[in-house]
């Protein structure tokens, strides 16, 4: 049973250039969450997305977009990037109803910007 | 806004030694999770704590629940160098169908022989 996906592992970007970073959540899962974890720190809550819709969103600009797909996948969109987007981006998927079995994190992707 | 601070931040504990580490978070919520982070690796789920006085145990690692207090804490028996890891916890708050992670500033364990 696979876990959570997420591509890429590793990705470098300019100043000002546009990000996307995909998720596919664990089977089963139909609730996907997208956090931002600077170096040195805890990960913050960028959003999360249920049946297609943004439901809860954190302290982020509009930069910073999403959509969920009728499969579940995810993706994470950030433009005209910054030097402080520069983090490890994780995705953590659940099921909506049983978050008692609490949630899924996947490995990451690591973006930094230059 | 929900606030949530580990302490300590930084553990430096022989091998063989006990410690807890603490987690106090600042709006009631009756469900907190500890994970483990691994340099330049991702979350690992150690524990869910779904209830006032819940507590669970794995290996040498024992957490607890006390919803009242708004506390939580990791307790660590015996430490051995492979415990040398970030710990997080971290508050689950529901917000209608959504709901939401808070994550505290996590601990740096470092194990010494």
């Amino acid at each position: 049973d696979a876990g959570v996906t997420q591509s890429p592992t590793h990705l470098i970007k300019t100043r000002g250039q546009q990000v996307t970073l995909r998720c596919s959540p664990k089977s089963g899962h139909d609730t996907v969450s997208w956090y931002q974890q600077a170096l040195g720190q805890g990960p913050q809550f960028i959003f999360q997305y249920y049946e297609e819709e943004e439901r809860q969103r954190g302290n982020f600009p509009d930069r910073f977009s999403g959509h969920q797909f009728p499969n579940y996948s995810s993706e994470l969109n950030v433009n005209a990037l910054l030097l402080g987007d520069s983090a490890l981006y994780l995705c953590a998927s659940s099921e909506l109803g049983r978050r008692f079995y609490g949630y899924t994190f996947g490995s990451g992707t690591r973006l930094t910007v230059v | 806004e929900l606030k949530v601070e580990q302490n300590p931040l930084f553990l430096s504990m022989q091998e063989g030694k006990n410690y807890t580490i603490y987690c106090n978070y600042s709006t009631t919520s009756d469900r907190l999770y500890w994970y483990r982070q691994d340099p330049g690796k991702s979350l690992e789920s150690l524990f869910v704590l779904l209830s006032n006085g819940a507590v669970k145990q794995e290996g040498r690692l024992m957490a607890s629940l006390d919803t009242k207090a708004r506390l939580s804490t990791l307790h660590i028996t015996a430490a051995v160098h492979d415990l040398s890891a970030t710990y997080f916890c971290a508050v689950d708050l529901e917000i209608g169908t959504a709901s939401k992670l808070t994550f505290g500033t996590g601990t740096r364990l470092q194990v010494t022989l």
